[in-house]
């Protein structure tokens, strides 16, 4: 298995454009998790989906941020305008029901490094 | 909401020594996990502990869950210039999937 797969892995955009990133969850898996990243707040969740379907998003930050899954095998995160505040390294994560959380725990994706100039 | 504080933030050994990574749960912990991630890179699962006592160990990684202390140990025996990282733990919510992380541990290993 190619494990999870995100693109683009750099991104750097001006302030007010918009921002689309992507990811591929390992296949079978039936959670899929965005997480952000940055030096002051650490490793933080911001939407998560189960069979496709979003069941938490209490931790997007604003409405600029819009999370879709149309599709078991695909997601992105959508960013629009984008602020320099933006910047962080974006992770996709999947793990699969039963089995697959306690043992392998989530499967992280290499995320995407993004910055807003 | 549940936080989860790490000690010590950074620590830098010398090649061969021991070290201990702490995480405390300021909530009940239903499990703990422990991540290993590099720099610009994703995290990589080394082991989740699900009952109090519980200890793990894999190749010279060793984590331990305290479960009246709402702890979590990481200890690393002989450590090794590969040991080098950050090492976040992670702890699920009651009842569901999401894992709240703690801010990590970096970790360097002089040679």
């Amino acid at each position: 298995d190619a494990g999870v797969i995100q693109s683009p892995r750099h991104e750097v955009t001006e302030m007010g454009q918009e921002v689309t990133l992507r990811c591929k969850p390992i296949s079978g898996h039936d959670y899929l998790f965005w997480y952000r990243q940055t030096m002051m707040r650490g490793l933080e969740l911001l939407i998560y989906f189960n069979n496709n379907v979003p069941i938490d998003d209490s931790g997007m930050p604003e409405d600029r941020f819009s999370a879709k899954m149309p599709n078991a095998s695909f997601s992105t995160l959508k960013i629009q305008p984008s602020e320099p505040r933006d910047s962080a390294v974006y992770f996709c994560a999947s793990s699969a029901t039963g089995t697959g959380i306690y043992y392998y725990g989530y499967t992280f994706g290499s995320g995407t490094r993004l910055t807003v100039v | 909401s549940q936080e989860l504080e790490q000690s010590p933030q950074s620590l830098i050994v010398q090649e061969g020594k021991n070290l201990t990574i702490n995480c405390t749960s300021s909530k009940t912990l239903y499990g703990l996990y422990w991540y290993k991630q590099k720099y610009g890179e994703g995290l990589i699962f080394l082991m989740m502990l699900q009952k109090g006592g519980e200890e793990k160990s894999h190749e010279k990684i060793t984590a331990k869950l305290d479960e009246k202390k709402q702890q979590s140990s990481l200890h690393i025996t002989a450590s090794q210039p590969s040991h080098a990282g950050i090492y976040l733990c992670g702890a699920p919510q009651k009842g569901g999937n999401k894992l709240v992380f703690g801010a990590g541990t970096i970790l360097r290993v002089k040679s």
